[in-house]
């Protein structure tokens, strides 16, 4: 099945930085979602973005369908921004969205 | 809100007993997906419905089974339950069509 690396796997910064995150797929995909999980556990939804640039405040996500990646930017970070960041794909219409194992960010004050 | 409702939100139990989640879709999605997060780990694919029947299944448990209803609400209903059975288990709903995913806020279980 489908492969979904997430890199890094842990990001300590300072309150106020920019990070980047990267997820990398094996195979071509008809969507790509980023999550983040909150430190109460709940996923929320950042962006659905197949493909293109969005922009979203402090956030923004690019997906280069063609080269099978995805970067998602946290800029000035804040410590509420704290969590796993989960990057999940889907191969086709309708199946499940496979998620890679995350990336542990924790934003200090 | 996202618009899929789970409940309950916790749950608390002890070894070799059933329990039974329920799922809500957000109204118009005819897809329900479940999802296992055991503690620091990533969500685990179970079993997918549409439109009230099987669609896809992952790693599921013979000791957990679940369905979908005419109303398109979804139950898992996981028996003889183990201390590893212990995690987040989330609910998904979509169109069906792959564009956008939605989550629900999940049931922690506990087996004690």
């Amino acid at each position: 099945g489908i492969q979904v690396e997430q890199s890094p796997p842990d990001l300590i910064l300072q309150e106020g930085a920019n990070s980047t995150l990267r997820c990398n797929f094996s195979d071509s995909v008809n969507n790509l979602q980023w999550f983040h999980q909150n430190p109460w556990g709940q996923l929320i939804n950042l962006f659905y973005i197949p493909s293109g640039t969005k922009q979203n405040g402090r956030l923004s996500a690019t997906t280069v369908a063609t080269e099978r990646y995805s970067l998602l930017y946290i800029s000035s970070s804040q410590t509420t921004d704290s969590g796993v960041y989960f990057c999940a794909v889907v191969y086709s219409g309708n199946t499940p969205l496979v998620f890679g194992k995350g990336t542990r960010l924790s934003v200090i004050a | 809100d996202s618009g899929v409702t789970q409940t309950p939100k916790h749950l608390i139990t002890a070894t070799g007993q059933r329990v039974t989640l329920r799922c809500s879709p957000r109204s118009g999605d005819l897809s329900v997906y479940w999802y296992q997060q055991s503690l620091d780990q990533g969500l685990q694919f179970l079993i997918q419905y549409y439109n009230g029947e099987e669609r896809a299944k992952g790693n599921i448990l013979e000791r957990f089974s679940a369905q979908q209803f005419p109303d398109l609400h979804s139950e898992l209903n996981l028996s003889s339950l183990e201390l590893g059975d212990s995690a987040l288990y989330f609910c998904a709903s979509s169109t069906g069509t792959g564009n956008g995913y939605t989550f629900g806020s999940g049931t922690r279980l506990t087996v004690v």
